[in-house]
């Protein structure tokens, strides 16, 4: 069972264009959810993060929206640069147990054409 | 961020042989370390989790006897694939965290069974 739901699969978006990408949750126990950048033959790179206490977070051009009752959130890029080309992974975790295992989405592939 | 390292980034071997794959923390230390698997343009998928000193918890499906994890340490944790066949082909990522802070991903390390 996928716990943490994310679209689109892929995303083409032009350069200085504005990319969204949008994660669902159903375990309301999560308290952190983190977005991670990975490029091909690369570990995933925490890119920004945030918890259910505020409902957005902006980090220069990513932002993260937070819905706590919808039980969503997305990643917005502004000005997208071909180098934002990369893979990106949504995921979330309960902190306060015991594991704190990273549930993750299934991905999306973003390119930026010039 | 912290650092952590994964030797080799790349290993080709023989079907039967065995690999070990390295993680490092580098400059903190490691309460927890975990290791994923990622097929081709797909998520990671969590195999197991080692806490220093004890046994690791492996996730459902994945064969503690094939893949074998060693945290001797607060820096270190080795993945051994014991009896490699084709099919375990994959990305192996190592990740690490200290307490409930966040989790910091190595490089990953490739590894092909002929």
């Amino acid at each position: 069972q996928q716990q943490v739901k994310q679209s689109p699969q892929s995303l083409i978006v032009q350069k200085g264009g504005i990319s969204i990408i949008n994660c669902a949750y159903e375990n309301t126990a999560f308290d952190y959810f983190p977005w991670y950048q990975q490029f091909p033959g690369k570990g995933p790179a925490l890119l920004i993060a945030i918890r259910p206490d505020v409902s957005e977070k902006k980090e220069g051009r990513f932002t993260i929206s937070f819905n706590k009752s919808a039980k969503q959130f997305s990643l917005h890029i502004m000005d997208s640069q071909p180098g934002d080309s990369a893979t990106y992974f949504c995921a979330a975790s309960n902190r306060q147990s015991g594991a704190n295992n990273l549930f993750f989405g299934t991905g999306t592939r973003l390119t930026v054409i010039p | 961020g912290a650092v952590v390292s994964q030797h080799p980034s790349w290993v080709i071997c023989k079907s039967g042989t065995s690999v070990k794959i390295e993680c490092r923390s580098l400059d903190f230390q490691a309460t927890t370390m975990f290791w994923y698997r990622q097929f081709p343009k797909q998520s990671l998928m969590l195999m197991a989790t080692s806490n220093e000193g004890s046994k690791a918890t492996y996730e459902q499906g994945v064969e503690k006897d094939k893949f074998l994890i060693n945290h001797a340490s607060l820096t270190l944790s080795t993945l051994t694939v014991t009896s490699a066949h084709p099919e375990d082909s994959s990305f192996y990522i190592c990740s690490a965290k200290q307490g409930i802070d966040e989790q910091f991903f190595g490089p990953g390390t490739r590894l092909t069974v002929l």
